[in-house]
């Protein structure tokens, strides 16, 4: 398996924009999580699934971001619209079964917002 | 979520000095785990502990569990350039499926 995949690596969008950030994670994996992580604030959960179902979003900065899982297979992160202090990395992470089992990370997303 | 306090923040040490990094929990955890981020990369799994007291080692690391399943250590002995990024505690607390993570501890290596 090729491991957790986001697109894009890297996004730089102006203020206002739509900025939609994807995710494929482990296949056989049941568990999706969001993560954002800045210098200030650390590594913070947004948002996790469960069979793509979303569990907890308490996470979630505000009503401008929102989270989808249409499919086992598939996941995006939504922010609509974008504001410079969403700056961040963007990770996506998935993990198999129950909470006791590691969380494999994707490559992250940059997110720059001018 | 789970809170969890994880100190220090950073750490500078000569190569070959030791180094620790602890994790404190004022609730009692079921498990916590323990990841590396190297500088621009992303968050990758070490190890989990689950039992009260449990010690595991992983060639130079030693992870503790506290008896009260409410605090945790990372110790790296004789540290290499290698080691260099940010060490990362991640807990959930008792019937709880969020993973939440420390601040982290950035460790840097002097040569």
């Amino acid at each position: 398996d090729a491991g957790v995949i986001q697109s894009p690596r890297h996004e730089v969008t102006e203020m206002g924009q739509e900025v939609t950030l994807r995710c494929k994670p482990i296949s056989g994996h049941d568990y999706l999580f969001w993560y954002r992580q800045t210098m200030m604030r650390g590594l913070e959960l947004l948002i996790y699934f469960n069979n793509n179902v979303p569990i907890d979003d308490s996470g979630m900065p505000e009503d401008r971001f929102s989270a989808k899982m249409p499919n086992a297979s598939f996941s995006t992160l939504k922010i609509q619209p974008s504001e410079p202090r969403d700056s961040a990395v963007y990770f996506c992470a998935s993990s198999f079964l129950e909470m006791n089992t590691e969380a494999f990370f994707g490559q992250g997303t940059r997110l720059t917002v001018v | 979520g789970q809170q969890v306090m994880q100190i220090p923040q950073y750490q500078h040490v000569q190569e070959g000095e030791d180094f620790t990094t602890y994790c404190n929990s004022s609730t009692t955890l079921s498990n916590i785990q323990w990841y590396k981020q190297r500088p621009g990369g992303h968050p990758v799994f070490l190890i989990q502990l689950v039992k009260s007291g449990e010690v595991k080692k992983q060639k130079r690391l030693t992870f503790q569990f506290g008896e009260a399943k409410k605090n945790s250590s990372l110790h790296i002995t004789a540290t290499q350039t290698t080691d260099v990024g940010t060490y990362f505690c991640a807990v959930s607390g008792a019937g709880s499926y969020q993973l939440t993570f420390g601040k982290g501890t950035k460790l840097s290596v002097i040569p």
